[in-house]
């Protein structure tokens, strides 16, 4: 079986544009999640999707936002970037979220705002 | 509310001697606990998890951890480490209901030749 998948894997942008990240989880798979990975900050939970549907969302502004389509495929898009979103973007997918689910996690994007 | 606290940010040992990593968490529930690790460049990978069966949990590559209630830890052992066992591994809490995993700080892991 495949495993997850982020596109891009590296990005450049610059302050005030807006990126879009993609993620196509495990096949089988209908739970995704989204993390930023900073140095300073760790892992911080962005949101949760679950059949098309977001079900959790963690403390970050609304320039954050995502969306899963009905094949479980996600997407993340920033709004008006800003410095401070330079991080690693990991996405994360599970059969359906439960409590007890393991996570498989993509190799990440690696965002850069200059 | 669920927290999950690992206690070194950082460990250092030689090769060949035993690694200790702490986690301890506060959880409203019986919880799932995990630790996944995360070696230079590469993705997470989950190393174990508890699940509310047996209290003692391995993993791959030789690594174990041991679910204390009362203590409310989940510590990770491993009895001799390696080189490539350098990596900086996170404790994860799953928030039951929230459909969200809570992360510690993470602890880096050296390892001395």
């Amino acid at each position: 079986k495949a495993g997850v998948t982020q596109t891009p894997r590296y990005l450049i942008k610059t302050r005030g544009q807006q990126v879009t990240l993609s993620c196509s989880p495990i096949s089988g798979h209908r739970s995704v999640s989204w993390y930023q990975q900073t140095p300073g900050q760790g892992l911080q939970f962005l949101f949760e999707y679950f059949s098309e549907t977001q079900r959790n969302k963690g403390n970050f502004p609304g320039r954050f936002s995502g969306r899963q389509f009905s094949n479980s495929r996600s997407e993340m898009n920033v709004s008006t970037l800003e410095l401070g979103d330079s991080a690693l973007y990991l996405c994360a997918s599970s059969l359906d979220g439960d409590w007890a689910d393991t996570q498989y996690f993509g190799p990440g994007t690696r965002l850069t705002v200059l | 509310a669920q927290s999950v606290t690992q206690l070194d940010s950082h460990v250092s040992v030689s090769e060949g001697t035993p690694v200790l990593l702490r986690c301890n968490y506060s959880s409203s529930y019986s919880p799932s606990l995990f630790w996944y690790v995360q070696h230079p460049n590469k993705g997470l990978q989950l190393l174990l998890k508890y699940t509310s069966a047996a209290t003692l949990v391995k993993g791959i590559n030789g690594f174990e951890a041991e679910f204390k209630k009362s203590e409310t830890s989940f510590h990770l052992t491993k009895p001799s480490a390696h080189m490539s066992d350098a990596a900086e591994y996170f404790c994860v809490v799953s928030d039951r209901g929230n459909y969200q995993l809570i992360w510690g700080a993470g602890t880096k892991l050296i390892i001395k030749p």
